[in-house]
């Protein structure tokens, strides 16, 4: 089956520590974007990427870092400097971003907590 | 970037009626709307999205109506059923940055 695969889909992170947070797409999707969710909120861009190896930052990057290695592949990293970690995070992929495919599929999320 | 406003927030309505949920933007150069249904729990999953060369789009209850001119589009829910319930979000393309940007949401409640 085709889609976008988030893992784990809870965890939970001791403060000062970085976690990993994994997302993998076997749809052939050239971008791929993490997004941030609070209760009761709407999603806020962490990162995008366009295109392998090329990545850019959205309005919340701080605190947070990624990689783009492998098309099917982009992991975050939520690193001890984000203030306020605790959240759900959801990946999601679409064909490219230039408007003329722009559908995005989502992952299940993972919701990550700080203890 | 892109300025996104939803309403309202809330919205409680009886089965079997209509349900409408408009979203602005400030993205004059958009030309993608979709509208997203998220259940709790789960990532958002796209329901119906329109493109700026046409007005109006119909999946069965569901439809979307987009005013360009204005800025903004409207998600058209129809005799409203007790699985209608859920969150959902407006997500206009931000042309800049070529990814989706996301309204603060309206939790839709149908009372059977």
């Amino acid at each position: 089956d085709g889609g976008i695969t988030q893992s784990p889909k809870y965890l939970f992170r001791k403060e000062g520590q970085n976690v990993t947070l994994s997302c993998e797409q076997n749809l052939n999707h050239d971008a791929m974007y993490w997004y941030r969710q609070d209760p009761g909120q709407g999603l806020r861009l962490i990162y995008y990427s366009q295109i392998v190896n090329d990545f850019q930052k959205g309005d919340i990057a701080e605190g947070y870092s990624v990689s783009r290695e492998k098309k099917e592949s982009f992991p975050l990293t939520v690193t001890s400097a984000q203030k306020n970690p605790t959240a759900f995070y959801l990946c999601a992929s679409s064909r490219d971003g230039t408007g003329q495919d722009t559908e995005a599929f989502f992952g299940q999320g993972t919701r990550l907590t700080v203890v | 970037g892109e300025n996104v406003e939803q309403h309202p927030s809330t919205l409680s309505v009886q089965e079997g009626d209509s349900a409408v949920i408009k979203c602005t933007y400030s993205d004059s150069a958009s030309n993608y709307f979709p509208w997203y249904k998220q259940e709790l729990g789960k990532g958002p999953q796209l329901i119906i999205d329109i493109r700026s060369n046409v007005g109006e789009k119909k999946d069965q209850r569901i439809a979307v109506t987009l005013n360009k001119t204005a800025k903004h589009f409207s998600l058209h829910i129809t005799e409203t059923q007790p699985e209608d319930s859920a969150v959902y979000f407006c997500a206009p393309l931000d042309t800049g940055r070529r990814a989706l940007t996301f309204g603060s949401g309206t939790r839709l409640q149908v009372q059977p």
